[in-house]
């Protein structure tokens, strides 16, 4: 049973550029989170995907964007990144729009220098 | 005031004692409840949730859940020292489904 996959592991920028993470929810699971996560801190909610629609955003700018697809792969992209870009990008899948638990894949490690 | 908070710790235990990771939220109307387990440089790994108020037990974990408090806390019964790691509560507020809040996290330290 494939968890939530994540690519790519790590990834580095420059200031300005855009980048696209990519997330595969794990099996059985329709709907795709992400979430930002600085150093020393919780991660912070930037929108959620089901049916192939934004359903809930979080406090980010417009910069912030993604996709579901008919599959229910996601994909977050972030442009003009800035140096407080840099996180732990987190996707996590679950099953619907309700309470359940979040399943986490291993994130994305984003760097702009 | 944060919608859910951590005190961030360190919390210092010994091997072998009850480790005691604590919670509150804002959100009265909250119904569901998650810890997570990060280790360093890892992602969430989901490890208890709760509904209802009172105990769930799973193995050497304990949630507690008190929905008048809006408080929740985490028991580890005969810490290790693999116990080691930051521990982050979660909220779903009642009028936003779908929004899962993490807390800061608080770290435990177990030492052998």
């Amino acid at each position: 049973d494939a968890g939530v996959t994540q690519s790519p592991t790590h990834l580095i920028k420059t200031r300005g550029q855009q980048v696209t993470l990519r997330c595969s929810p794990k099996s059985g699971h329709d709907t795709v989170s992400w979430y930002q996560q600085a150093l020393g801190q919780g991660p912070q909610f930037i929108f959620q995907y089901y049916e192939e629609e934004e359903r809930q955003r979080g406090n980010f700018p417009d910069r912030f964007s993604g996709h579901q697809f008919p599959n229910y792969s996601s994909e977050l992209n972030v442009n003009a990144l800035l140096l407080g870009d840099s996180a732990l990008y987190l996707c996590a899948s679950s099953f619907g729009t309700g309470n359940s638990p979040l399943h986490f894949g291993n994130g994305t490690r984003l760097t702009v220098t | 005031q944060k919608e859910v908070e951590q005190n961030s710790g360190p919390l210092s235990v010994p091997e072998g004692a009850i480790a005691s990771l604590n919670c509150t939220y804002s959100d009265r109307g909250s119904q569901s409840f998650f810890w997570y387990r990060q280790y360093s440089g890892k992602s969430p790994e989901l490890i208890m949730f709760i509904y209802s108020n009172g105990d769930k037990e799973d193995g050497r974990f304990t949630a507690q859940l008190n929905k008048a408090s809006q408080y929740v806390s985490l028991l580890i019964r005969d810490s290790q020292p693999s116990d080691s790691a930051t521990y982050l509560c979660a909220v779903y507020h009642s009028g936003n489904t779908g929004k899962l809040i993490f807390g800061q996290g608080t770290t435990l330290q177990v030492k052998p």
